[in-house]
């Protein structure tokens, strides 16, 4: 298995322009996760998904979206990127069973919006 | 919604000395508490859990403690060894299967030899 798997590792934007980070899973996890990791501010949720299908927000979801057309597959894309979201993007995913919680992340994705 | 607090920021001790960090929730709809490892430039690990029906949990040198009612749950490491310098965080979780995850600001621990 793979796990949980993101690219791209590194990205640079100007400010205003889109774009899409991948995040997939090998592991049939319902659960899936997109959280930002900035300096002295831990782990922010953005979005999560409970199964393809359905998404919900998180802490910080403005600027972004996603989608959840598998259970594989959960997208983040920035619509009109801007300097502030500039960080550290890290991708999760959990089996969602009662008494397996624990969250598998992936590598991360490195954004920087100049 | 779930606030999660974290404390200290940062922790320096002496290699062999114990060390301690706290977390504070806000949901009392909070029923899992997990504590993540990471490494510079590393993705976070799941280091040990505990879910709201149980006090305590060990594992070899952590342990973590819950007390639901303070809404207050703790990490400590004993015996620290210099690979045990990493940042630390603590989180509360919330639905079936603690998908909602708040995580704290994290700890930076420090491990003098």
């Amino acid at each position: 298995n793979a796990g949980v798997t993101q690219t791209p590792k590194f990205q640079v934007l100007k400010t205003g322009q889109s774009m899409t980070l991948q995040c997939a899973q090998d592991m049939n996890h319902e659960y899936m996760s997109w959280y930002r990791q900035d300096p002295g501010m831990g782990l922010r949720l953005i979005h999560y998904s409970v199964g393809a299908g359905i998404t919900d927000q998180g802490e910080v979801p403005n600027g972004y979206n996603v989608s959840r057309s598998t259970t594989e597959d959960f997208p983040l894309r920035l619509l009109s990127a801007a300097p502030s979201q500039t960080s550290v993007y890290f991708c999760a995913s959990a089996l969602g069973l009662a008494g397996y919680n624990e969250q598998f992340f992936g590598p991360g994705t490195r954004l920087t919006v100049l | 919604g779930e606030n999660v607090e974290q404390h200290p920021s940062t922790l320096s001790v002496q290699e062999g000395d114990s060390a301690v960090i706290k977390c504070t929730y806000s949901d009392s709809a909070s029923n899992y508490f997990p504590w993540y490892k990471q490494e510079l430039g590393k993705r976070p690990q799941l280091i040990i859990d505990i879910r709201s029906n149980v006090g305590e949990k060990k594992d070899q040198r952590i342990a973590v403690t819950l007390n639901k009612t303070a809404k207050h749950f703790s990490l400590h490491i004993t015996e620290t060894q210099p690979e045990d310098s990493a940042v630390y965080f603590c989180a509360a979780s919330t639905g079936t299967g603690g998908f909602k995850t708040i995580f704290g600001a994290g700890t930076r621990l420090f491990v003098k030899a």
